[in-house]
């Protein structure tokens, strides 16, 4: 079965740069949400789209942005980027029908792992 | 303060050993529970509760959820080194879409 699909895998990148990080859903899934994992914690949710609206907003500073496209993937842009910013960043989609969440089971891609140096 | 509070933080055992991991929740419109395994990449989806006392079996591993008491727990028989991993607990936050709280999850470590 399909998974969700992440790219790139590994990015390496100095401070100050810019960085986009790609979402593939799981076909069919209408809902993506974007978490973030620094060293040795949890899952820190960033943002979430469903149905190409952005639905929810968590602890994503300003320099970021996201947005979900016409053919459902998402793209995380990340500007000024800081030495803080070096973190493992997963995708998860899920099946949410008639905007009120049917299934909360989300299922996560391999993760983009960012380091700013 | 963490709606979401898993103990232990970390656990070793041997092979053959029976784990139970615990999870405690607090959220005002429980809509589920949801328990992920992850080993060095990104979390895999093990179960997802939303009924008190009905358990949820997968091999070796099963969970049940206690919604009066606010706690599930995760079970793990016969363990083996394989199942060593950090387990995620889950609750989707209140009045949101469904983005996930973590808890701090349990490092399980199972020795040959």
């Amino acid at each position: 079965a399909a998974g969700v699909i992440q790219s790139p895998r590994h990015l390496i990148k100095e401070k100050r740069e810019t960085a986009t990080l790609k979402c593939y859903p799981i076909p069919r899934h209408d809902t993506v949400y974007w978490y973030q994992q620094g060293p040795g914690q949890d899952p820190q949710f960033l943002i979430s789209f469903y149905e190409k609206m952005q639905s929810d907003k968590g602890s994503i500073p300003d320099r970021f942005s996201a947005q979900q496209f016409s053919d459902y993937h998402s793209e995380l842009n990340m500007s000024s980027l800081e030495l803080g910013d070096s973190a493992l960043y997963f995708c998860a989609s899920s099946l949410t029908t008639s905007g009120v969440g049917s299934t909360d089971t989300q299922y996560f891609g391999p993760g983009t792992r960012l380091t700013v140096l | 303060e963490d709606k979401v509070v898993q103990s232990p933080l970390s656990l070793v055992v041997h092979e053959g050993d029976t784990v139970t991991l615990n999870c405690s929740y607090e959220v005002t419109n429980f809509r589920s529970l949801l328990w992920y395994k992850q080993e060095k990449k990104a979390p895999t989806f093990l179960f997802m509760l939303t009924s008190s006392g009905i358990e949820k079996k997968s091999g070796r591993l099963s969970s049940i959820l206690d919604k009066k008491e606010l706690f599930s727990i995760l079970n793990i028989t016969a363990t083996q080194t394989g199942d060593s991993a950090i387990y995620l607990c889950a609750v989707p936050d209140e009045g949101s879409q469904g983005n996930l709280i973590f808890g701090k999850g349990t490092k399980l470590s199972v020795k040959p």
